[in-house]
């Protein structure tokens, strides 16, 4: 089964920290994603990396960037965290580039922003 | 742009009562249709890929199925755990991510 683990369930941090969140997959797929999901408006793309070192901006980028150094690990990291940042945010993987292959989720990790 | 609709937002059923969640959707181009079924807390679970209109999936009491403009996931006879989120997705072929819907939100009680 392919498993893709969040470092953090839960997470508080405050106004301007800079935070990161990571992602990591064992499945040695080649596309990793960063979502977040908020009441009301579902799953929004935030990046996407279709292989190592590349990354791809999706619907809502701002605020964000994201560093693939491995292909196993995807990290989002907010450079100075804001409070409408609050949001669950989920990491997917799937394989095969651009490929009909589903996306597998994380168990997210829920963020609040102080 | 691609569009994805839910309908309904959120559906109450009795123990054994079969229903079905609409997901209409606009797409340049369909790579796949993606279902997926979301607990609280937890991240989306993938249940079916349908690929082109007429296809049908099946897994236990669900069965989903594909028209160029819409999916249906049809349940049968549930069971209180069968209450989730469910969630609809896109990939158009010109791209790597998903374009999901809102979800409709079941609940099924005894």
């Amino acid at each position: 089964d392919v498993k893709v683990t969040q470092s953090s369930r839960y997470l508080v941090k405050r106004t301007g920290e800079k935070v990161f969140l990571e992602c990591v997959q064992d499945m040695d797929h080649e596309n990793m994603f960063w979502y977040r999901q908020d009441p009301g408006l579902g799953l929004r793309l935030i990046y996407f990396s279709y292989d190592v070192k590349m990354k791809e901006k999706g619907d809502i980028p701002e605020g964000y960037s994201v560093s693939r150094e491995k292909k196993e690990r995807f990290s989002l990291i907010l450079e100075s965290a804001s409070t409408n940042q609050t949001s669950m945010y989920l990491c997917a993987s799937s394989s095969g580039g651009r490929s009909n292959q589903p996306q597998h989720f994380g168990d997210g990790t829920r963020l609040s922003i102080l | 742009e691609d569009q994805v609709t839910q309908s309904p937002e959120a559906l109450r059923l009795q123990e054994g009562e079969s229903s079905s969640l609409n997901c209409s959707y606009t797409v340049s181009g369909l790579r796949g249709l993606f279902w997926y079924r979301q607990d609280p807390g937890k991240g989306p679970e993938f249940l079916f890929t349908l690929y082109s209109a007429g296809e049908e999936k099946e897994k236990e009491r669900l069965k989903a199925t594909l028209t160029k403009k819409e999916s249906f996931l049809h349940i049968t006879a549930p069971k209180p755990e069968d209450s989730a989120t469910y969630l609809c997705a896109v990939q158009a072929y010109s791209g790597y991510a998903l374009n999901f819907g809102k979800g409709t939100s079941l609940l099924v009680t005894p």
